[in-house]
Protein backbone atom coordinates (compact mmCIF):
# COMPACT_ATOMS: atom_id res chain seq x y z
CA UNK A 1 0.00 0.00 0.00
CA UNK A 2 1.00 3.52 -0.66
CA UNK A 3 1.74 5.76 2.59
CA UNK A 4 3.20 9.49 3.23
CA UNK A 5 4.59 10.29 6.31
CA UNK A 6 5.22 14.11 7.67
CA UNK A 7 6.90 13.31 10.51
CA UNK A 8 7.36 16.94 11.19
CA UNK A 9 4.16 18.06 12.56
CA UNK A 10 5.23 21.63 13.30
CA UNK A 11 8.67 24.07 12.61
CA UNK A 12 8.95 27.30 13.71
CA UNK A 13 12.29 29.01 12.17
CA UNK A 14 13.53 32.58 12.07
CA UNK A 15 13.73 34.50 9.30
CA UNK A 16 16.76 33.62 7.32
CA UNK A 17 17.19 29.99 8.52
CA UNK A 18 17.78 26.97 6.30
CA UNK A 19 15.01 24.91 7.37
CA UNK A 20 14.04 21.47 5.83
CA UNK A 21 10.77 19.38 5.93
CA UNK A 22 10.77 15.31 6.12
CA UNK A 23 9.19 13.11 3.89
CA UNK A 24 9.38 9.56 3.67
CA UNK A 25 6.87 7.17 1.30
CA UNK A 26 6.07 3.90 1.08
CA UNK A 27 4.74 1.77 -2.15
CA UNK A 28 5.62 -1.53 -4.05
CA UNK A 29 5.33 0.49 -7.53
CA UNK A 30 8.95 0.76 -9.18
CA UNK A 31 7.59 3.73 -11.04
CA UNK A 32 5.97 6.35 -9.18
CA UNK A 33 5.78 10.33 -8.94
CA UNK A 34 6.42 12.32 -5.94
CA UNK A 35 4.80 16.12 -5.28
CA UNK A 36 5.57 18.87 -2.81
CA UNK A 37 2.54 21.57 -2.29
CA UNK A 38 2.32 24.50 -0.45
CA UNK A 39 -1.17 25.27 1.07
CA UNK A 40 -0.73 29.36 2.15
CA UNK A 41 -2.77 31.07 4.85
CA UNK A 42 -5.32 31.31 2.13
CA UNK A 43 -6.08 27.73 2.05
CA UNK A 44 -5.11 27.05 -1.72
CA UNK A 45 -2.84 24.37 -2.39
CA UNK A 46 -0.31 25.33 -4.65
CA UNK A 47 1.92 22.94 -7.36
CA UNK A 48 5.65 23.30 -6.12
CA UNK A 49 7.58 20.29 -7.53
CA UNK A 50 6.96 17.22 -9.17
CA UNK A 51 9.82 14.21 -9.25
CA UNK A 52 9.79 10.89 -11.24
CA UNK A 53 10.72 8.19 -9.40
CA UNK A 54 13.74 7.30 -12.18
CA UNK A 55 15.51 10.88 -11.57
CA UNK A 56 17.27 10.97 -8.37
CA UNK A 57 18.98 14.50 -9.14
CA UNK A 58 18.56 16.96 -6.96
CA UNK A 59 16.23 20.19 -7.97
CA UNK A 60 16.99 23.56 -6.68
CA UNK A 61 14.43 26.23 -7.40
CA UNK A 62 15.55 29.82 -5.77
CA UNK A 63 15.58 28.93 -2.21
CA UNK A 64 13.56 26.40 -3.01
CA UNK A 65 15.71 22.65 -2.77
CA UNK A 66 14.91 18.95 -3.13
CA UNK A 67 16.43 16.02 -2.05
CA UNK A 68 14.81 12.57 -3.52
CA UNK A 69 16.55 9.24 -2.05
CA UNK A 70 15.35 5.93 -3.10
CA UNK A 71 17.54 4.12 -0.89
CA UNK A 72 15.48 5.70 1.99
CA UNK A 73 12.46 6.39 0.16
CA UNK A 74 12.88 10.05 1.46
CA UNK A 75 11.93 13.25 -0.74
CA UNK A 76 13.33 15.97 1.72
CA UNK A 77 12.73 19.85 0.57
CA UNK A 78 15.25 22.43 2.32
CA UNK A 79 14.40 26.35 2.06
CA UNK A 80 17.34 28.57 1.78
CA UNK A 81 17.17 31.64 4.59
CA UNK A 82 13.57 31.38 4.83
CA UNK A 83 11.36 34.39 4.46
CA UNK A 84 8.19 35.18 6.63
CA UNK A 85 6.05 34.70 3.36
CA UNK A 86 6.89 30.62 3.52
CA UNK A 87 5.36 30.07 6.31
CA UNK A 88 2.45 27.55 5.18
CA UNK A 89 1.34 24.28 6.04
CA UNK A 90 3.98 22.08 2.79
CA UNK A 91 2.36 18.73 1.98
CA UNK A 92 4.26 15.82 0.76
CA UNK A 93 2.36 13.23 -1.69
CA UNK A 94 2.90 10.22 -3.97
CA UNK A 95 1.17 8.83 -7.32
CA UNK A 96 1.83 5.80 -9.02
CA UNK A 97 2.63 6.55 -12.67
CA UNK A 98 0.23 3.40 -13.72
CA UNK A 99 -3.12 4.34 -15.82
CA UNK A 100 -6.16 3.51 -14.10
CA UNK A 101 -4.41 3.53 -10.59
CA UNK A 102 -3.86 7.26 -10.42
CA UNK A 103 -4.81 8.39 -7.20
CA UNK A 104 -2.79 11.25 -5.30
CA UNK A 105 -2.08 9.87 -1.86
CA UNK A 106 -0.65 13.05 0.68
CA UNK A 107 0.87 13.30 4.11
CA UNK A 108 -0.29 14.52 6.77
CA UNK A 109 1.62 18.03 6.22
CA UNK A 110 4.06 20.29 8.22
CA UNK A 111 2.85 23.58 9.24
CA UNK A 112 6.26 26.00 9.13
CA UNK A 113 6.13 29.37 10.66
CA UNK A 114 8.77 31.62 9.68
CA UNK A 115 9.33 34.13 12.57
CA UNK A 116 10.74 37.78 11.62
CA UNK B 1 -8.20 27.67 -18.45
CA UNK B 2 -9.95 29.14 -14.99
CA UNK B 3 -8.80 25.71 -13.34
CA UNK B 4 -10.72 23.22 -11.07
CA UNK B 5 -13.62 25.59 -9.94
CA UNK B 6 -15.55 24.66 -6.47
CA UNK B 7 -18.73 26.09 -5.62
CA UNK B 8 -19.85 27.05 -3.12
CA UNK B 9 -16.77 28.21 -1.30
CA UNK B 10 -18.37 28.42 2.23
CA UNK B 11 -20.83 26.34 3.34
CA UNK B 12 -23.15 26.43 6.63
CA UNK B 13 -25.62 23.92 7.32
CA UNK B 14 -27.48 22.55 10.56
CA UNK B 15 -26.91 18.92 11.26
CA UNK B 16 -29.13 16.39 9.33
CA UNK B 17 -29.15 18.60 6.64
CA UNK B 18 -28.47 17.62 2.89
CA UNK B 19 -25.22 19.10 1.51
CA UNK B 20 -24.08 18.76 -2.03
CA UNK B 21 -20.57 20.52 -2.90
CA UNK B 22 -19.74 20.75 -6.68
CA UNK B 23 -17.03 20.48 -8.99
CA UNK B 24 -15.75 21.27 -12.73
CA UNK B 25 -12.40 19.87 -13.53
CA UNK B 26 -10.33 21.37 -15.88
CA UNK B 27 -11.15 21.03 -19.32
CA UNK B 28 -9.62 17.56 -20.97
CA UNK B 29 -8.18 15.81 -17.59
CA UNK B 30 -9.58 12.52 -16.99
CA UNK B 31 -8.95 11.99 -13.12
CA UNK B 32 -10.81 13.94 -10.41
CA UNK B 33 -9.77 13.61 -6.82
CA UNK B 34 -12.21 14.45 -4.09
CA UNK B 35 -10.27 15.38 -1.27
CA UNK B 36 -11.19 16.39 2.72
CA UNK B 37 -9.06 18.58 5.07
CA UNK B 38 -9.00 18.45 8.80
CA UNK B 39 -6.85 19.86 11.70
CA UNK B 40 -6.68 15.64 12.80
CA UNK B 41 -6.15 14.17 9.63
CA UNK B 42 -4.81 16.70 7.10
CA UNK B 43 -5.77 15.59 3.41
CA UNK B 44 -7.42 12.44 3.05
CA UNK B 45 -8.58 11.15 -0.01
CA UNK B 46 -12.45 10.56 -0.50
CA UNK B 47 -12.71 9.16 -3.75
CA UNK B 48 -11.74 9.53 -7.59
CA UNK B 49 -12.51 9.05 -10.59
CA UNK B 50 -10.85 8.21 -13.96
CA UNK B 51 -12.78 8.95 -17.04
CA UNK B 52 -15.86 9.78 -14.82
CA UNK B 53 -15.91 6.39 -13.12
CA UNK B 54 -15.33 5.88 -10.12
CA UNK B 55 -11.75 4.01 -9.52
CA UNK B 56 -11.69 4.11 -5.62
CA UNK B 57 -13.94 4.92 -3.13
CA UNK B 58 -12.51 3.54 0.47
CA UNK B 59 -11.67 6.88 1.51
CA UNK B 60 -15.55 7.84 1.92
CA UNK B 61 -16.07 8.03 5.24
CA UNK B 62 -19.33 6.14 5.44
CA UNK B 63 -22.41 5.55 3.86
CA UNK B 64 -23.89 9.23 4.14
CA UNK B 65 -21.15 10.20 1.84
CA UNK B 66 -22.18 9.72 -1.90
CA UNK B 67 -19.95 11.22 -5.22
CA UNK B 68 -21.28 11.19 -8.57
CA UNK B 69 -19.22 12.36 -11.94
CA UNK B 70 -22.19 12.39 -14.61
CA UNK B 71 -20.16 13.87 -17.69
CA UNK B 72 -16.14 14.96 -18.13
CA UNK B 73 -17.27 18.20 -17.06
CA UNK B 74 -18.57 17.96 -13.36
CA UNK B 75 -18.87 16.18 -10.36
CA UNK B 76 -20.38 16.08 -7.11
CA UNK B 77 -20.33 15.13 -3.62
CA UNK B 78 -23.16 14.74 -1.09
CA UNK B 79 -23.45 14.23 2.55
CA UNK B 80 -26.80 13.47 3.71
CA UNK B 81 -27.07 13.64 6.61
CA UNK B 82 -24.97 15.62 7.77
CA UNK B 83 -23.07 15.69 11.03
CA UNK B 84 -21.00 18.42 13.23
CA UNK B 85 -17.69 16.06 12.46
CA UNK B 86 -17.96 16.34 8.78
CA UNK B 87 -16.57 20.09 9.07
CA UNK B 88 -13.26 20.48 7.47
CA UNK B 89 -12.29 21.93 3.87
CA UNK B 90 -13.14 19.34 0.60
CA UNK B 91 -11.02 20.07 -1.98
CA UNK B 92 -11.22 18.87 -5.62
CA UNK B 93 -8.56 18.61 -8.03
CA UNK B 94 -8.06 16.74 -11.64
CA UNK B 95 -5.18 15.83 -13.72
CA UNK B 96 -4.13 14.16 -17.26
CA UNK B 97 -2.88 10.53 -16.53
CA UNK B 98 1.01 11.00 -14.91
CA UNK B 99 0.61 15.08 -14.99
CA UNK B 100 0.05 17.16 -12.18
CA UNK B 101 -3.00 17.81 -10.33
CA UNK B 102 -4.54 21.04 -10.11
CA UNK B 103 -6.62 21.72 -6.99
CA UNK B 104 -9.96 23.73 -6.85
CA UNK B 105 -10.00 26.55 -3.84
CA UNK B 106 -11.40 23.89 -1.64
CA UNK B 107 -15.34 24.31 -0.30
CA UNK B 108 -15.38 25.60 3.49
CA UNK B 109 -18.20 23.21 5.30
CA UNK B 110 -19.27 23.89 8.56
CA UNK B 111 -22.09 21.45 10.08
CA UNK B 112 -23.56 23.06 12.94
Amino acid sequence: AQKVTQAQTEISVVEKEDVTLDCVYETRDTTYYLFWYKQPPSGELVFLIRRNSFDEQNEISGRYSWNFQKSTSSFNFTITASQVVDSAVYFCALSEARGATNKLIFGTGTLLAVQP
Amino acid sequence: DAGVIQSPRHEVTEMGQEVTLRCKPISGHNSLFWYRQTMMRGLELLIYFNNNVPIDDSGMPEDRFSAKMPNASFSTLKIQPSEPRDSAVYFCASRESGQLAFFGQGTRLTVV
